[in-house]
């Protein structure tokens, strides 16, 4: 059974359109995350959700939205698509309290290419 | 600010020779310390996690070291072979706020060859 999956695993869009990523994760953590990867390879937090709450929001542009309808799934909405929007964005999970705590579990990334 | 940096960017041995990668770390205030591999085009793959109370962690042919006061940690692979080609990466897990926040290292490109 997959732990963390996302849809799409790819994303070819143009500049301007609105599209969404969606994260599920079957593991039962508590704790959900978003990280963009970049051309070079860097991979940088942009979102963490905590039981359906807010904790972690970096510097990312308000186009990005994400949403927690319930602590397994964490979706990511972009409005307006830029070219440098175009990355591989990984979701991952994890627990605070239960099993190895805060041992992040990622999901196959979902490669996003804006033309 | 946690900042992590690891060296060396990339790394080519033969096969069958034992390698040390390095991770350093600016804040040593963290929760854990994990070790990935990543495959080209691919997803992350956990290796191991050095929970901030622990020194090392192993698993088959590989050997994670954590020393908290000096910001280091080292990724030892005994015997390598041509499958552990990949990049390596370093996530340190630092407190945000009472929840975790991690950052990750810019990596090691590992190429073994036979």
């Amino acid at each position: 059974d997959t732990a963390v999956s996302q849809t799409p695993k790819y994303l070819v869009t143009q500049m301007g359109n609105d599209k969404s990523i969606k994260c599920e994760q079957n593991l039962g953590h508590d704790t959900m995350y978003w990280y963009k990867q970049d051309s070079k390879k860097f991979l940088k937090i942009m979102f963490s959700y905590n039981n359906k709450e807010l904790i972690i929001n970096e510097t990312v542009p308000n186009r990005f939205s994400p949403k927690s309808p319930d602590k397994a799934h964490l979706n990511l909405h972009i409005n307006s698509l830029e070219l440098g929007d175009s990355a591989v964005y990984f979701c991952a999970s994890s627990s605070r309290t239960s099993g190895s705590p805060y041992e992040q579990y990622f999901g196959p990334g979902t490669r996003l290419t804006v033309t | 600010k946690q900042e992590v940096t690891q060296i060396p960017a990339a790394l080519s041995v033969p096969e069958g020779e034992n390698l040390v990668l390095n991770c350093s770390f600016t804040d040593s205030a963290i929760y854990n310390l994990q070790w990935f591999r990543q495959d080209p085009g691919k997803g992350l793959t956990s290796l191991l996690l050095i929970q901030s109370s622990q020194r090392e962690q192993t698993s088959g042919r590989l050997n994670a070291s954590l020393d908290k006061s000096s910001g280091r940690s080292t990724l030892y692979i005994a015997a390598s072979q041509p499958g552990d080609s990949a990049t390596y990466l370093c996530a340190v897990g630092s407190n945000s706020g009472g929840y975790q926040k991690v950052t990750f290292g810019t990596g090691t490109k590992l190429q073994v060859i036979p």
